[in-house]
């Protein structure tokens, strides 16, 4: 049972414009959310994070949106640059009594940004 | 330099071997993580510890075994019990477990088992 879904395996967008990486999550339990970045045989690398009492996060060109009620949260890159070309992954957890900060991945969405 | 490191880089072995992969934190934090990678997929939980001589199975712990006996080292054994043992493994770590401390992730190691 997928709890956190990337839909989108890939996505390729032009230097300059806008990327829209989009991630789901099923378990209502999931209270704080987290973006990581991944080169090729690398470790991911963090990126930025939401906690549900926000809808927005922003930090220079990255921003997080989260619709708490549609389960839904996407990363938005303006403008994208070509060393953005990476594999990005939407992971959750919940901050509750039973939590252990296991993190529950996305499958991940390839970006490549065109020059 | 604070960091994980996880060594080697590229690790091969063949079928039915044991093979340990070493992980190591300088980051002072108390929990670790180790996952795996497989195309396609996202980062599954292996084992975790949240403090040390302490560790919890993960989704898919069958055919591995850890260790936690100093706050710094989490080695990972892939056993010969693991099916489908090649893959890429990833190690992390965070501060607090359960807390919205961020965790970092080591370079990984990508294990071929022939």
């Amino acid at each position: 049972d997928q709890q956190v879904k990337q839909n989108s395996p890939s996505l390729s967008v032009q230097e300059g414009r806008i990327s829209i990486l989009n991630c789901d999550y099923t378990n209502s339990m999931f209270d704080y959310f987290l973006w990581y970045k991944k080169y090729p045989a690398e470790g991911p690398t963090f990126l930025i994070s939401i906690s549900s009492i926000k809808d927005k996060n922003e930090d220079g060109r990255f921003t997080v949106f989260l619709n708490k009620s549609a389960k839904h949260l996407s990363l938005h890159i303006v403008p994208s640059q070509p060393g953005d070309s990476a594999v990005y992954f939407c992971a959750a957890f919940s901050t509750g009594s039973s939590n252990t900060g296991k993190l529950i991945f996305g499958q991940g969405t390839t970006l490549q940004v065109k020059p | 330099d604070g960091g994980i490191t996880q060594s080697p880089k590229y690790l091969f072995r063949k079928e039915g071997q044991n093979v340990t992969l070493s992980c190591e934190q300088n980051l002072n934090h108390d929990a670790m993580y180790w996952y795996r990678q497989d195309p396609g997929q996202g980062l599954r939980l292996i084992y975790y510890s949240q403090i040390v001589n302490d560790f919890q199975k993960g989704d898919i712990a069958e055919g591995y075994s850890v260790s936690r006996e100093k706050k710094e080292s989490f080695p990972l054994t892939v056993t010969s019990a693991q099916k489908n043992p090649t893959a890429f493994y990833l190690c992390a770590s965070s501060s607090i477990a359960g807390a919205t401390d961020t965790q970092y992730f080591g370079p990984g190691t990508r294990l071929t088992v022939l």
